[in-house]
C-alpha cells in the first residue's frame, strides 16, 4: 500500500468550533509531515513528526494541535480557527526526507 | 538556507512538443533536489530526484531533468508534451542544517499549460 489517505476530504467549520483532520499511512515511514497550501502557492511546512515525536514545529499558531498517536496516524486538531485558515491541508509521509508522499489533501473553509 | 528559484510562473507548450520547466538553487554543500507535480485539487506527486551520480535523472510519467552544477539549475523536461501533463509543478530541495534534515523547501511552482 503506497498511499496516503486523509479524512475529511471537505470540512467547512465556523470559529468556535472544534474538529480534527486525519491522516493516514501504511508505508511504515518514519516521518510525517502536516503542510498548508492556499491556492497556487506551495504548500508551507507545519509540523514534521519522526517516530512518533514531534521534530519540527514551523511557528505554528497553538489553534492548530498535532498529535501522533501511532507511526501510522496523524491527526491535526483545530480550534478556534480564522478565516484566513481557510486552506488545503496537506498530509505527508516518507523514509528518505526529499522523497515524499502526499495525501489528497483536506480542503478546509472557516466561516 | 537552501532555496530553489523558478522563473516562470507559467509555462506554454504545444502538445507533442518538447517542454522545459526551470529551477535554479542555492545550496551550501552538495545539493538535494526534487521534482513534485501537482494536478488540480489533489496533493503533490513525487516525480523525481538528483542526489548524486548522472546529471540526467529519469523519472515518473517520462519526465527528467538536468542537473547542471556550474548553472546551479535543474529544469525538467519532457521530449513531448501531452495535455494530460498540464499541472503545477514544484521544484525543491531538501535543507541538511540547523536540524532540519526531514524539512524541503519548495519553489513558488510553475504552471504547466500544454496547448492541443
Amino acid at each position: 500500500d503506497t498511499e496516503v489517505t486523509q479524512t475529511p476530504k471537505h470540512l467547512v467549520m465556523g470559529m468556535t468550533n472544534k474538529k480534527s483532520l486525519k491522516c493516514e499511512q501504511h508505508m511504515g515511514h518514519r516521518a510525517m509531515y502536516w503542510y498548508k497550501q492556499k491556492a497556487k502557492k506551495p504548500p508551507e511546512l507545519m509540523f514534521v513528526y519522526s517516530y512518533e515525536k514531534l521534530s519540527i514545529n514551523e511557528s505554528v499558531p497553538s489553534r492548530f494541535s498535532p498529535e501522533c498517536p501511532n507511526s501510522s496516524l496523524l491527526n491535526l486538531h483545530l480550534h478556534a480557527l480564522q478565516p484566513e485558515d481557510s486552506a488545503l491541508y496537506l498530509c505527508a509521509s516518507s523514509q528518505d526526507p526529499g522523497e515524499q508522499f502526499f495525501g489528497p489533501g483536506t480542503r478546509l473553509t472557516v466561516l | 538556507a537552501q532555496s530553489v528559484a523558478q522563473p516562470e510562473d507559467q509555462v506554454n507548450v504545444a502538445e507533442g512538443n518538447p517542454l522545459t520547466v526551470k529551477c535554479t538553487y542555492s545550496v551550501s554543500g552538495n545539493p538535494y533536489l526534487f521534482w513534485y507535480v501537482q494536478y488540480p485539487n489533489r496533493g503533490l506527486q513525487f516525480l523525481l530526484k538528483y542526489i548524486t551520480g548522472d546529471n540526467l535523472v529519469k523519472g515518473s510519467y517520462g519526465f527528467e531533468a538536468e542537473f547542471n552544477k556550474s548553472q546551479t539549475s535543474f529544469h525538467l523536461k519532457k521530449p513531448s508534451a501531452l495535455v494530460s501533463d498540464s499541472a503545477l509543478y514544484f521544484c525543491a530541495v531538501r535543507d541538511m542544517f540547523s536540524g532540519g534534515y526531514q524539512k524541503v523547501t519548495f519553489g513558488t511552482g510553475t504552471k504547466l499549460q500544454v496547448i492541443p
